[in-house]
């Protein structure tokens, strides 16, 4: 089944470590993009791609970094210079459209980080 | 700046009470709205996307309806299987990289 997996799913790290988050997709989709959702608030965009080697800061990208080396992958590294990290972290994918993102994102099952 | 604004933060209804949730939206250009479900835990998932003032869409006991300043979802006879987080999101025509901006979210529990 096509989908997009994000891992791990419970994450614990203390205070100045880095850490990475997963995600993967076999869905053939161009774009994907990383979301960080606080509770009682909407999602909000990290970083997001549309291809290859490329990618765009969102509106909270300070503290985080990403890499796009394959089509199918997106990792997201939380640096120790994220004043605070523990959140809901999501992964999402859509297919672009004459160079314009679709709204109808795909998500991962999320990964929640928690710093101690 | 592109704004969201969901309403009621929570809603508490019994199994075939219809009620409907609220999404106030700014935007400068609607490019689309969007309806997501998100159940607790979990990524949420693609319901609707509307396009245009008057549109409608339905989906089992949910219909999506748009105006020019807000979107209603509406719940006919909900079942305890309905309740969830409901998100709302705009794409504009004018943001850089057409991206979402999304609402805080209703939750909504239905009881038996």
């Amino acid at each position: 089944d096509g989908g997009i997996t994000q891992s791990p799913k419970y994450l614990f790290r203390k205070e100045g470590q880095n850490v990475t988050l997963s995600c993967e997709q076999n869905l053939n989709h161009d774009a994907m993009y990383w979301y960080r959702q606080d509770p009682g608030q909407g999602l909000r965009l990290i970083y997001y791609s549309q291809i290859v080697n490329d990618f765009q800061k969102g509106d909270i990208a300070e503290g985080y970094s990403v890499s796009r080396e394959k089509k199918e992958s997106f990792p997201l590294t939380v640096t120790s210079a994220q004043k605070n990290p523990t959140a809901f972290y999501l992964c999402a994918s859509s297919i672009v459209t004459a160079g314009t993102y679709t709204g109808e994102l795909f998500f991962g099952e999320g990964s929640r980080l928690t710093v101690l | 700046e592109d704004q969201v604004t969901q309403s009621p933060e929570a809603l508490r209804l019994q199994e075939g009470e219809s009620s409907s949730l609220n999404c106030s939206y700014t935007v400068s250009g609607l490019r689309g709205l969007f309806w997501y479900r998100q159940d607790p835990g979990k990524g949420p998932e693609f319901l609707f996307t509307l396009y245009s003032a008057g549109e409608e869409k339905e989906k089992e006991r949910l219909k999506a309806t748009l105006t020019k300043k807000e979107s209603f979802l509406h719940i006919t006879a909900p079942k305890p299987e309905d309740s969830a987080t409901y998100l709302c999101a705009v794409q504009s025509h004018n943001n850089a990289g057409n991206m979402l901006t999304f609402g805080g979210g209703t939750r909504l529990m239905v009881k038996p």
